[in-house]
């Protein structure tokens, strides 16, 4: 089956930097997307990788490595706005899999 | 440049009901795609549509269907409702498939089922 694991909670403090990690197993996989949802709201894309390595947007980064099927969302200099719940997509035999999310606490 | 709208964004029917949620996606993406998402769980993906055909689909039963129109604005329809489909009914558009084009989501449709 395809799956994407990741934590279900992070905790980390305002100004820090924190990574959440997601691990995938997908079929006919073409590369890693990450979406930032707040409560209530909608799941707002953040950023994709489909090559091996780091892509950089501002605070967040992300990376990817196939040969190990993982991948990681790096957010620096966090801010309080940044609570939310984080989540991490593959496209992969026509279907498009979400893990389960991931909820960032952030403490003052 | 518009965005994604859904309606309505909240909606009560009865177990055995059917329901028509709907989308209209953003302006130049052609292609949408739906979501199911229940409380604290990710979105899990029911289908998607390319240019008014279907072209993937995951996990969901025959009487989860949809359309998409002309336009490019899509409907999803759930035919003999049950209590567990009570959830948040996310749709998404992107440009030129979902393979590497970011989804764009509309703010959803909170579907109780009583």
């Amino acid at each position: 089956g395809q799956s994407l694991e990741q934590p279900s909670e992070v905790t980390a403090v305002e100004g820090a930097i924190v990574q959440i990690n997601c691990t995938y197993q997908t079929s006919g996989f073409y590369g890693l997307s990450w979406y930032q949802q707040h409560d209530g709201g909608a799941p707002t894309f953040l950023s994709y990788n489909a090559l091996d390595g780091l892509e950089e947007t501002g605070r967040f980064s992300s990376f990817l490595s196939r040969s190990d099927s993982y991948g990681y969302l790096l957010l620096q200099e966090l801010q309080m706005k940044d609570s939310a719940s984080y989540f991490c997509a593959s496209y992969g035999d026509d279907k498009i899999i979400f893990g389960k999310g991931t909820r960032l606490h952030i403490l003052p | 440049e518009t965005g994604v709208t859904q309606s309505p964004t909240h909606l009560i029917k009865t177990r055995g009901q059917q329901v028509t949620l709907r989308c209209s996606s953003q302006s130049g993406h052609n292609t949408v795609s739906w979501y199911q998402q229940a409380l604290g769980q990710g979105p899990q993906f029911i289908f998607q549509y390319y240019r008014e055909e279907e072209n993937g689909r995951g996990n969901f039963p025959p009487r989860f269907s949809g359309l998409q129109f002309p336009n490019y604005s899509s409907e999803l329809n759930v035919n003999a409702l049950e209590l567990d489909d009570s959830a948040l009914y996310l749709c998404a558009s992107s440009a030129q498939g979902a393979r590497d084009s970011p989804l764009h989501f509309g703010n959803g449709t909170r579907l109780t089922v009583t």
